[in-house]
């Protein structure tokens, strides 16, 4: 059964930094990754999707890379804003492709 | 363009009454998705339709039952709400399976007594 964990819970960050967040799963065998911002009291907007047979995807100062191997993906956020202030949860497809299992998400936090 | 619309935003039930969970997407989805959303949980499935006319149960079924009216339109029904549903609820759809990118809905507040 797949299992998505991520991990820290929450991060604060001085804005203009770079930062990591990071993304587990137990089964290698996934169609896809995506992640996704969730802003306070609204619903989640998809941010990246990385499909199995690849490495990376960037978007603007998002950048996402995929190792199947070893079961992780990362979200890197370049020079870091206020606005990026959100829950960044990351969703992994099942075994079957038939459901995105989510991570509990992480909160960052930027100040200014 | 509205994408994925919900109704009710909020809503406020006593143990045992019934309530339909309205979802509607304007971008010619194929499959439909109901979520709900729990502190320290994560968005946990509860059903899907892959194509119209067809509905799958998700990893949290129980307490629920779907219809997919038509293309556009994804119901979540709630037949004798519990305590234990009070939660987030949100409807997404995707083109064509769950393995495209999802689109969400702004999500229905439920508070059940």
């Amino acid at each position: 059964k797949q299992e998505v964990t991520q991990i820290p819970a929450a991060l604060s960050v001085p804005e203009g930094e770079n930062l990591v967040l990071n993304c587990s799963f137990t089964d290698s065998a996934i169609y896809n990754l995506q992640w996704f911002r969730q802003d306070p009291g609204k619903g989640l907007t998809s941010l990246l999707l990385i499909q199995s047979s690849q490495r990376e995807q960037t978007s603007g100062r998002l950048n996402a890379s995929l190792d199947k191997s070893s079961g992780r993906s990362t979200l890197y956020i370049a020079a870091s804003q206020p606005g990026d202030s959100a829950t960044y949860l990351c969703a992994a497809t099942n075994q079957a492709g038939t459901a995105l299992i989510f991570g509990k998400g992480t909160t960052l936090s930027v100040s200014s | 363009n509205a994408g994925v619309t919900q109704t009710p935003k909020f809503q406020v039930l006593k143990t045992g009454q019934s309530m339909t969970l309205q979802c509607a997407q304007d971008m010619n989805h194929n499959s439909m998705y109901w979520y709900r959303q729990d502190p320290g949980m994560g968005l946990r499935l509860i059903y899907y339709s892959a194509s119209e006319g067809t509905t799958d149960k998700g990893e949290v079924p129980n307490g629920y039952n779907v219809s997919r009216l038509n293309k556009r339109e994804f119901s979540l029904r709630l037949e004798s709400a519990a305590p234990s549903q009070t939660s987030v609820y949100f409807c997404a759809s995707s083109t064509r399976t769950v393995t495209d990118t999802q689109y969400f809905g702004p999500g229905t507040r439920l508070t059940v007594l």
